[in-house]
């Protein structure tokens, strides 16, 4: 039961380059989710979806991408990386009307 | 002001002691409440919802003050392995449900 799946798990990106950071999930959820983590801050939440084909923004969404073609998968793209960027982003998933939310193991992306 | 707030910490226990962390909220339309727990460089996992009544999970109790608009959790007896960041985690009204996360408050555990 592999849950949330998220990769890669380190990674270290130059100014200016663009990556993507890559998630799924096997529970067929329907509300799927990107936060970022930085010290004193909390999650905050990036961009989420809620079925196939559909994304929204959530509290921080400047300066990435992301798409929905499948339930399974959820990518977040970011564009032109910058240092403001380098923090720990978990994607999440949980089932529509559910309550509890699963967490990727989270990736941990260095901005230099 | 922020949407949900708490007290940082560090809180520093001795093993079998009993400790509280409250968490305050800025929406009163606010709808679910939970507790969440994140070890260090792990993700977080739910820990405990709370309910208006207040509940109990073993030797975990949380409260929800909607007047005052806080959140509580109890630890009694505690355990190093207690040990982790306590998320105060509160969803908003609205289709999509979203959660907002506190920054956390901070519980070690010393023999």
């Amino acid at each position: 039961n592999a849950g949330v799946t998220q990769t890669p798990k380190f990674q270290v990106l130059k100014t200016g380059q663009s990556m993507t950071l890559q998630c799924a999930q096997d529970m067929n959820h329907e509300y799927m989710s990107w936060y970022r983590q930085d010290p004193g801050m909390g999650l905050r939440l990036i961009h989420y979806s809620v079925g196939a084909g559909i994304t929204d923004q959530g509290e921080v969404p400047n300066g990435y991408n992301v798409s929905r073609s499948t339930t399974e998968d959820f990518p977040l793209r970011l564009l032109s990386a910058a240092p403001s960027q380098t923090s720990v982003y978990f994607c999440a998933s949980r089932r529509d009307g559910g309550n509890t939310i699963y967490f990727g193991e989270g990736s941990w992306l260095t901005v230099v | 002001r922020k949407e949900v707030e708490q007290d940082p910490g560090p809180f520093n226990v001795p093993e079998g002691a009993t400790v509280a962390f409250n968490c305050t909220y800025s929406n009163s339309a606010s709808q679910s409440f939970f507790w969440y727990r994140q070890d260090c460089r792990k993700e977080p996992k739910l820990l405990m919802s709370v309910y208006s009544s207040g509940n109990e999970d073993g030797r975990f109790t949380a409260q929800l003050n909607r007047a005052s608009q806080y959140i509580s959790l109890l630890i009694r007896d505690s355990k190093l392995s207690d040990s982790a960041t306590y998320l105060c985690v509160v969803t908003s009204s609205g289709s999509a449900r979203q959660l907002t996360f506190g920054s956390g408050t901070q519980l070690t555990v010393l023999p």
